[in-house]
């Protein structure tokens, strides 16, 4: 069964933390997303790759940045946890022009206080 | 920024019932235009696709329908199930995939 693994389900962190959600595929897809979900937003593009220490912002990479260091690891860093990044946090992986047929993580709810 | 705007926000539909959420998008470089369905404490799952070639696809119970000079594609699920209670989210994407636009989810609940 193919997979997108997501590390923590659920964290709390303080405010000014330094944060990493790491996210993990099995499919051998060159993309990877993260996305940020919340209620009435929909899901928004923080960041995508398509390959290997390649990286591209998407429409709300304020405050955050990526890693990409091998294929099937993409991972998210707060560099400063803030209150307003309160929110739910999905990964999706997908193969090249494969358009919007994703393969989606079971998301990281995180809350910071 | 292009925006996918998806009605209703909530749905409640008897079983057995048709249920139909709305999209509409602006820009006319997509062309590819997924719905994914969510249940709590899971990630999305695709659900169902279709390209701005056919005017309809059908799979199971359910059914995209898509109006290209419209801008619009709707969602249609036939003979509810409670089952299907989850949140809905349309979204259109080019061809490449990495601008993938979501709409902003629609919350069904099927009354048993």
């Amino acid at each position: 069964d193919v997979k997108v693994t997501q590390s923590s389900r659920y964290l709390v962190k303080r405010t000014g933390e330094k944060v990493f959600l790491e996210c993990v595929q099995d499919m051998d897809h060159e993309n990877m997303f993260w996305y940020r979900q919340d209620p009435g937003l929909g899901l928004r593009l923080i960041y995508f790759s398509y390959d290997v220490k390649m990286k591209e912002k998407g429409d709300i990479p304020e405050g955050y940045s990526v890693s990409r260091e091998k294929k099937e690891r993409f991972s998210l860093i707060l560099e400063s946890a803030s209150t307003n990044q309160t929110s739910m946090y999905l990964c999706a992986s997908s193969f090249p022009g494969r358009a919007g047929g994703y393969t989606f993580g079971s998301g990281t709810r995180l809350t910071v206080v | 920024q292009q925006q996918v705007k998806q009605s209703p926000q909530s749905l409640i539909v008897q079983k057995g019932g048709i249920s139909i959420i709305n999209c509409a998008y602006e820009n006319t470089a997509f062309d590819y235009f997924p719905w994914y369905q969510q249940f709590p404490g899971k990630g999305p799952a695709l659900l169902i696709a279709i390209r701005p070639d056919v005017s309809e696809k059908k799979e199971g119970r359910f059914t995209i329908s898509f109006n290209k000079s419209a801008k619009q594609f709707s969602l249609h699920i036939m003979d509810s199930q409670p089952g299907d209670s989850a949140t809905y989210f349309c979204a259109a994407s080019d061809t490449g995939g990495f601008k993938t636009i979501f709409g902003a989810g629609t919350r069904l609940f099927v009354k048993a």
